[in-house]
């Protein structure tokens, strides 16, 4: 099993652009997460989904736009790319809930310049 | 869901014990404490999780009080592969509803020194 993969790995943007991040999941879990750190920063949750075809807002979703369309994919948009939204972006995914053990990616490294 | 405070920093030598502490002293009947590590630029990785029975696995043991205020997460032999950014978490444990909310904090960053 791949577990949670994460695409793509790194990437630069300039200010205005727009890209998508995915993360997919080969464990039918029901929950899928996306996280920001920054750096000496915990993560911090942008949004989050319980199931295909659910989205909500986490703590810092300004800027970003998700989808989940299929159970094993949870897509993140920038749709007009800032340097504030420099970070490492990490997905996670679990069974149900945090109750169970979450399993994350390896994360996408994002700059915008 | 409880706050948690940790130690920003900790040293241990390889083969000794690490002991890496967690205060949550507004813990309520139904949380848990779950512990995660973060080994540098790698996504975080669960290490193991309890409610207030002590809790032992292939990686670590979680020793919590009595009246579940505090815990220690043990690393019995630590090694330099180790060192990592470990976060105690405390979260409610229901199937479903809204515990999607999970707060990481700063944690502690473990050293292990050869």
């Amino acid at each position: 099993n791949a577990g949670v993969t994460q695409t793509p790995k790194f990437r630069v943007l300039k200010t205005g652009q727009s890209m998508t991040l995915l993360c997919a999941q080969d464990m039918n879990h029901e929950y899928m997460y996306w996280y920001r750190q920054d750096p000496g920063m915990g993560l911090r949750l942008i949004h989050y989904s319980v199931g295909e075809g659910t989205t909500a807002k986490g703590e810092v979703p300004d800027g970003y736009n998700v989808s989940r369309l299929k159970k094993q994919n949870f897509l993140l948009g920038l749709e007009s790319a800032a340097p504030s939204q420099t970070s490492v972006y990490f997905c996670a995914s679990t069974p149900v809930g945090w109750n169970t053990e979450a399993f994350f990616g390896q994360g996408t490294r994002l700059t915008v310049v | 869901d409880a706050k948690t405070t940790q130690p920003p920093s900790m040293d241990c030598a390889e083969g000794r014990a690490a002991n890496l502490p967690c205060n949550h002293s507004t813990i309520s009947g139904n949380e848990y404490v779950y512990w995660y590590r973060q080994i540098h630029s790698q996504g975080p990785q669960y290490i193991i999780h309890g409610l207030k029975n002590n809790e032992t696995n292939e990686m670590a043991s979680l020793i919590i009080t009595e009246d579940r205020k505090s815990s220690t997460l043990i690393l019995p032999h630590a090694t330099l592969r180790d060192t990592a950014v470990y976060y105690c978490i405390v979260l409610q444990s229901r199937s479903g509803g809204s515990n999607y909310k999970l707060t990481f904090g700063k944690g502690t960053l473990l050293t292990v020194n050869p």
